[in-house]
């Protein structure tokens, strides 16, 4: 079955460090990748996609198809930067999106 | 663009009452999701919905839940009957086509 699996519930770092969010799927078809991101108090916005390739906010993904990983990176974590992340994956020719249970990211000062 | 809106965005039901929660998706979206987030899990995909057509329920329950997204007005999704497991935060997202979807803020449903 498909799923995707967030396996830190937590992650906390400081200001300046680097930030790795890890996420990983299960699918053996095409998938697509996303990372979504909820500030204190706001809705979940869409942060990127894998078939941009684009970097926001300084956060880069590689969907790696040989680990079935999208992990989430930050060269240098920002206080801004706390907030829930939630991974999801798109099935080819398909419109449900599959999330991950969510990472907290606290940046501490 | 008001983005896509929610409501209520808390309400609080006894066991037994029905619960109506809204979603007006953003201008020029047909498409309406519904998700459910129950503590400390991902989002659950509920149901998808074009105007006056339910395209997917897979992920409602049998039972109590329905959707609809008339012609004129928001989406509902009412629960009959709630129970206290039917206490989470309801999400709903619209998208032209099936492109990126846009959430709302969310509907925290709780029952007492």
């Amino acid at each position: 079955a498909q799923r995707v699996t967030q396996p830190e519930k937590l992650l906390s770092v400081f200001k300046g460090a680097p930030v790795e969010l890890k996420c990983n799927y299960s699918y053996s078809g095409s998938p697509e990748l996303f990372w979504y991101v909820q500030y204190s108090r706001q809705r979940l916005q869409l942060l990127l996609r894998h078939i941009s390739r684009e970097s926001i906010k300084g956060f880069t993904a590689d969907l790696n198809k040989g680990e079935t990983s999208f992990h989430l990176k930050k060269p240098f974590a920002q206080e801004e930067d706390s907030a829930m992340y939630y991974c999801a994956l798109k099935m080819d020719s398909n419109y449900q999106l599959i999330w991950g249970a969510g990472t907290k990211l606290i940046i501490k000062p | 663009n008001a983005g896509v809106m929610q409501n209520p965005r808390h309400l609080v039901r006894r066991r037994g009452q029905e619960a109506r929660l809204r979603c007006s998706p953003m201008k020029g979206h047909s498409h309406v999701y519904w998700y459910r987030q129950l503590p400390e899990e991902g989002l659950k995909f509920m149901v998808y919905l074009q105007k006056e057509n339910i395209i997917d329920e897979s992920g409602m329950p049998k039972e109590r839940f329905s959707a609809e997204f008339p012609k004129e007005g928001p989406s509902i999704l009412r629960i009959q009957q709630v129970v206290r497991g039917d206490s989470a935060a309801y999400f709903c997202a619209s998208s032209r086509f099936q492109e990126t979807q846009y959430f709302g803020p969310g509907t925290r449903l709780l029952v007492l």
